[in-house]
C-alpha cells in the first residue's frame, strides 16, 4: 500500500523558513518523480515543485522559484521541502504527491502539513 | 502557461439525480505522442485529493462507475451519473500536457 505522511509544518514568520518532509512507503521511492501541491486555506491547488527519482532534475512554479528547495534521500525514501523568506502567501497546506509516470498525473496524495506565516 | 477554468464553480444536486462539471483549457491538450493528459480529483471535506480520472477517461480502481469522464482538445466533461452524499466535495480538473502542470479553479458539489 502506497504511504506519504508529511510532517514539519507549523507557525514561521515572514521572512523565516521551514523544512517539510515526506516519509513514504509501499513503492520504488528511488525511480519515482515526487511532487509538492499546496492549497491555501479555503482555496484550490497550486503545483510547487516536482523532482526526479534520481534528484538529478527538479522543477519549481514562479512563485516559489529562488526561495524554496526540494531535495530527496533515496536511502530514507524521504522527499523534503526547504522553504525560505517565506511570505504570509505561502501560507497553506502542503501535500506531497507521487508522479504517476508515463500518465503526467499525481496518483497519490499524503494527508498534507500546514504552514503559517504570520507574525 | 495553460489557464483551467471550470464550471459551475458552485453545484446544489439533488441525490440520485445527475451532476455534470465542465473543464476548459487555454490551449489544446492533446500532447505531441497523441495522448491527452486531463485529470480529475475529488478532495471530501477535510480529506486530502484523490484522483479519479486520468487520460481524459480512465477511471482509477476503486472509483465507482458513476463517474465518466469525457472530451478532447480543450474542452472536457466529469459527469456523475446519480449522485451519492459521498460524494458531496470540491472537484478540480488538471492537466499534465503542457508544463507547468495546473489545477482548475475547483468545482464545489453540494447538496440543494
Amino acid at each position: 500500500e502506497v504511504q506519504l505522511v508529511e510532517s514539519g509544518g507549523g507557525l514561521v514568520q515572514p521572512g523565516g523558513s521551514l523544512r517539510l518532509s515526506c516519509a513514504a512507503s509501499g513503492f520504488s521511492f528511488r525511480d519515482s518523480w515526487m511532487h509538492w501541491v499546496r492549497q491555501a486555506p479555503g482555496k484550490g491547488l497550486e503545483w510547487v515543485s516536482r523532482m526526479r527519482g534520481d534528484g538529478g532534475r527538479m522543477h519549481y512554479a514562479d512563485s516559489v522559484k529562488g526561495r524554496f528547495t526540494i531535495s530527496r534521500d533515496n536511502a530514507r525514501n524521504t522527499l523534503y521541502l526547504t522553504m525560505n523568506s517565506l511570505r504570509a502567501e505561502d501560507t497553506a497546506v502542503y501535500y506531497c504527491a507521487k508522479d504517476h509516470y508515463g500518465f503526467n498525473s499525481l496518483d497519490y496524495w499524503g494527508q498534507g502539513t500546514l504552514v503559517t506565516v504570520s507574525s | 502557461d495553460v489557464v483551467m477554468t471550470q464550471s459551475p464553480l458552485s453545484l446544489p444536486v439533488t441525490l440520485g439525480q445527475p451532476a455534470s462539471i465542465s473543464c476548459t483549457c487555454s490551449q489544446s491538450l492533446l500532447h505531441s505522442d497523441g495522448n491527452t493528459y486531463l485529470n480529475w480529483f475529488q478532495q471530501r471535506p477535510g480529506q486530502s485529493p484523490r484522483r479519479l480520472i486520468y487520460k481524459v477517461s480512465t477511471r482509477d480502481s476503486g472509483v465507482p462507475d458513476r463517474f465518466s469522464g469525457s472530451g478532447s482538445g480543450t474542452d472536457f466533461t466529469l459527469k456523475i451519473s446519480r449522485v451519492e452524499a459521498e460524494d458531496i466535495g470540491v472537484y478540480y480538473c488538471m492537466q499534465g500536457t503542457h508544463w507547468p502542470w495546473a489545477f482548475g479553479p475547483g468545482t464545489r458539489v453540494e447538496i440543494k
